[in-house]
């Protein structure tokens, strides 16, 4: 099946350093990509919709100037977690879909995570 | 307002034993896919089931299926025989659309399987 990478898998930085995580569609092309974030023992939560070569959509309360997302190929997208605080410390999930998916059933490919901790 | 609802924080069954997890949802759309995923400790999304809103039949795969009751705007997941891999956090899933950008998909609060032997 589809493979969804993600890297790093987790990362401990300081309060105010930024913050760069990789999500890439290993063997098909993803022309969206959505960024989820949950804390422990939360949900998931939408946190941006990513489209190939255009502006991502931001979920409402989702600061986009905080969380920068860059979709430049079919099958990297990157978010870069600005001037980190604690607060922002969380586990973040890619998911990408097919470039081919027409339907509501197409599975959605999920990547294994990123465990974020800010000190 | 809050889509997907998961009433059950924590489930216990025992192992052998079949379990349902509920779900009820809230969509004005005709036209939207149920899913649930399990995510165990290790943090992973693994997909289990997916029904169609306009399915007929209640999906199954394996020892899932979907307790489908759409006037009710219900998604229960059925696992029959559970199995001590079977504990983990499990979530219901709506997506809709297509929307401007396409698809969404929101996800349920989730409930944890505990599976006893």
């Amino acid at each position: 099946g589809a493979v969804v990478s993600q890297h790093p898998s987790w990362v401990i930085c300081k309060s105010g350093t930024s913050v760069k995580i990789e999500c890439r569609s290993l063997d098909f092309q993803a022309t969206t990509m959505f960024w989820y974030r949950q804390f422990p023992k939360q949900s998931l939560m939408l946190m941006a919709t990513s489209n190939e070569g255009s502006k991502a959509t931001y979920e409402q309360g989702v600061e986009k100037d905080k969380f920068l997302i860059n979709h430049a190929s079919l099958t990297l997208s990157t978010l870069t977690v600005t001037s980190a605080h604690p607060e922002d410390s969380s586990f973040y999930i890619c998911s990408a879909r097919d470039s081919g998916w027409r339907e509501q059933g197409d599975t959605q490919y999920f990547g294994p995570g990123t465990r974020l901790t800010v000190l | 307002a809050q889509k997907i609802t998961q009433t059950q924080p924590g489930m216990f069954v025992q192992e052998k034993e079949a379990v349902t997890l509920d779900c009820t949802y809230d969509t004005s759309d005709q036209s939207y896919g149920l899913f649930w995923y399990k995510q165990p400790s290790s943090g992973e999304m693994i997909f289990l089931i997916y029904q169609g809103s306009y399915d007929e039949q209640n999906a199954t795969e394996g020892r899932y299926s979907l307790n489908f009751q759409k006037a009710r705007k219900s998604a229960n997941l059925v696992i029959s025989a559970s199995q001590l891999g079977d504990s983990a956090m499990y979530f219901c899933a709506m997506r809709e659309g297509p929307l401007p950008g396409g698809f969404k998909t929101i996800f349920g609060a989730g409930t944890r399987l505990f599976v006893k032997a």
